[in-house]
């Protein structure tokens, strides 16, 4: 089983349109968990860290779920710009970003 | 301000050439520094946790002698591919870990490097 696994998509969906993408991952002593986004042919970013109680940053709500391992992020009012891979990122050794484990990414295409 | 840059951008050899990457972090220290590499449609695979003034230490498979590490300063890892050959083009790319305290908020966040694109011919 692989360590961070994701759904590759693609997602294609319309303007305003709200997507939830899934993550699970399986080591159950992971100790902190990110959503990243990455365009292509670039670097990866940072969108958010993701937190047991759940967590919401403007259109984006993240939520994890360590007893199933399961994380999710949810974007709302899709954008145009909102097209790209985004990363589901653990960390299983502890501390903040330390040693990050990244998923495949599922590729998301908001079309007009 | 947490700006990381990778020189170069791309770069093409032939095999068997060594190819330089340098990683700088510009407006903070950096004691460590991670260095990734991402083949096409794959996910980013730790090679190497670059430490500042000590040897870096190379995940599971990753060839030490084939890609050597240097971090000289709290701002630059260098990442040399000896000996290169076709199977090295990729993507590479850094990261840089915040050590000063001082930076709130961001004390131990990690940042991208723009990736250097590496073909060898």
């Amino acid at each position: 089983r692989k360590e961070v696994e994701q759904d590759p998509g693609p997602f294609n969906v319309p303007e305003g349109a709200t997507v939830a993408f899934n993550c699970t991952y399986s080591n159950s002593a992971s100790q902190s968990f990110f959503w990243y986004r990455q365009d292509c042919r670039k670097e990866p970013k940072l969108l958010m860290s993701v937190y047991s109680s759940g967590n919401e940053d403007g259109r984006f709500t993240a939520q994890l779920n360590r007893a199933s391992q399961y994380i999710s992020l949810l974007i709302r009012d899709s954008k145009l710009s909102d097209s790209a891979t985004y990363l589901c990122v653990v960390n299983v050794y502890g501390g903040s970003q330390g040693n990050l484990i990244f998923g495949k990414g599922t590729k998301l295409s908001v079309k007009p | 301000g947490a700006v990381v840059s990778q020189h170069p951008s791309r770069v093409i050899c032939k095999s068997g050439t060594s190819v330089k990457i340098e990683c700088r972090s510009l407006d903070f220290q950096a004691t460590t520094m991670f260095w990734y590499r991402q083949f096409p449609k794959q996910s980013l695979m730790l090679m190497a946790t670059s430490n500042e003034g000590s040897k870096a230490t190379y995940e599971q498979g990753v060839e030490k002698d084939k890609f050597l590490i240097n971090h000289a300063s709290l701002t630059l890892s260098t990442l040399t591919v000896t000996s290169a050959h076709p199977e090295d083009s990729s993507f590479y790319i850094c990261s840089a870990r915040v050590a000063d305290t001082n930076i709130q908020g961001k004390w131990k966040t990690q940042y991208f490097g723009p990736g250097t694109r590496l073909l060898v011919l």
